[in-house]
């Protein structure tokens, strides 16, 4: 069983508020991601690190930002949610440097609603 | 580029039917090959990988070949079950993890 845990599993939050997806991994990895996954189930890089202190821009241009100050910890932030940002947020860690053989471990998933 | 192509779902079939879902990539090199399983309102799990061209990945029931000649890693299962209805991802990681678009197999009893 995976040990990476993301809070809150559902959020309900109205437009304009500030909100913060929290990840947690217990498995010391220096690899972290958050994934978007639209409704189509298709997933987004939208943010990633190679460990504390390293934070890069995915795939997917997102207006959330991160942070990485302890190995173990990942969050998300919106400033200022709006409705497009209504989705399921997937957070997952990874070994980092044993070439291509490490798989990733995901967290349960944040699903955001913006009302 | 680096790309995983999955077919497209929903796939729907009875139980105890056979499956395929099939995977092509395009990579630089010879990755792992990984087969995830999300099942509704859950995170990705892990279902299988294979290290090296023609390694099988198998786990409850399920198998996948790594063709490097083909560039594929087809998944099967012989006898679906109600509860196998989930959605599948086919990936590899290459500095980054490459995920198909998934496909969503609905098995009916």
């Amino acid at each position: 069983e995976a040990d990476i845990y993301q809070t809150p599993r559902y959020l309900v939050i109205g437009t304009g508020k500030k909100i913060t997806l929290e990840c947690s991994q217990t498995m010391g990895h220096d690899k972290m991601y958050w994934y978007q996954q639209d409704p189509g189930m298709e997933l987004h890089l939208i943010h990633y690190s190679y460990g504390v202190n390293s934070t890069e821009k995915g795939d997917l241009s997102s207006e959330s930002t991160v942070s990485r100050i302890r190995t173990e910890h990942f969050p998300l932030t919106l400033e200022s949610a709006r409705p497009s940002h209504t989705s399921q947020y997937l957070c997952a860690s990874s070994e980092y440097g044993r070439g291509t053989n490490t798989e990733a471990f995901f967290g349960q998933g944040t699903r955001l609603t913006v009302v | 580029g680096n790309s995983v192509t999955q077919m497209e779902g929903p796939v729907t079939l009875s139980e105890e039917a056979f499956l395929t879902i099939n995977c092509t990539y395009t990579a630089t090199g010879y990755p792992s090959l990984f087969w995830y399983v999300q099942y509704p309102g859950e995170g990705l799990q892990l279902l299988l990988k294979a290290t090296k061209a023609d390694d099988k990945g198998s786990n409850k029931g399920f198998e996948a070949t790594y063709r490097k000649e083909t560039t594929s890693f087809h998944l099967e299962k012989g006898s679906v079950q109600v509860s196998d209805s989930a959605v599948y991802f086919c990936a590899y990681n290459f500095n980054k993890f490459y995920f198909g678009s998934g496909t969503k197999l609905n098995v009916k009893p």
